[in-house]
């Protein structure tokens, strides 16, 4: 599968500010997702990334809050702006090859956290 | 109802035994079903998938796929210490187009040594 490489590992960051996070796979892949793991629960889809459009976005994520590019196949960024401690999460990428029903491989993940 | 359900653990069985995880999704149309380890600190991390009803095996693992009761599980035979973990059931319903995968909670297994 696919190798998927996302920076930074982890950062601490102040409240108000804004962070992106590069998703960068060795590949080129059709469905590119982000998503957050907050502490102790399960993963939740922010959104789609659509190379050459504008990212889909889940229930309760919007862009302003989540800005998402997807400049080719192989590229992804999340930004995580204006950020407040209730944004102290895990951030994960994920791709699929694009074919119906296939599992979805992850990045290490950024684990963020909102002093 | 949440759309993939399993019971949160702890679950813990001693080293060598047979963990077994279960998971109940509510599309009945859906597909594809996948089962993911996550140790902490860590990202998930595929271990099996399933389409068909009946069992596949992998190594120590088998999954099983019952459609009709719309169930998943998980068994792990010879439960090694470094079984434990998160593992987490993810489905992926027709309503998502196929593509969009939702995710369990999760069940923490303990395996002692």
């Amino acid at each position: 599968s696919a190798v998927i490489s996302q920076k930074p590992s982890r950062d601490i960051c102040q409240r108000g500010t804004s962070l992106t996070i590069q998703c960068q796979v060795d590949s080129q892949v059709t469905m590119m997702f982000w998503y957050r793991q907050q502490p102790g629960q399960s993963l939740t889809l922010i959104a789609t990334a659509n190379q050459g459009s504008e990212a889909t976005y889940e229930s309760g994520f919007v862009i302003d809050k989540f800005p998402i590019s997807r400049p080719n196949l192989t590229f992804s960024t999340l930004t995580v702006s204006n950020m407040s401690p209730e944004d102290s999460s895990i951030y994960l990428c994920s791709v699929t090859d694009g074919t119906l029903n296939q599992p979805q491989h992850f990045g290490d993940g950024t684990r963020l956290s909102i002093l | 109802q949440k759309e993939v359900e399993q019971n949160s653990g702890p679950l813990s069985v001693p080293e060598g035994a047979i963990a077994s995880l279960n998971c109940t999704y509510s599309d009945r149309g859906s597909q594809s079903f996948f089962w993911y380890r996550q140790y902490s600190g860590k990202s998930p991390e595929l271990i099996m998938f399933i389409y068909s009803n009946g069992d596949k095996e992998d190594g120590r693992f088998t999954a099983q796929l019952n459609k009709a009761s719309q169930y998943v599980s998980l068994l792990i035979r010879d439960s090694q210490p470094s079984d434990s973990a998160t593992y987490l059931c993810a489905v992926n319903p027709p309503n998502t187009g196929g593509f969009k995968t939702i995710f369990g909670a999760g069940t923490r297994l303990f395996v002692k040594a």
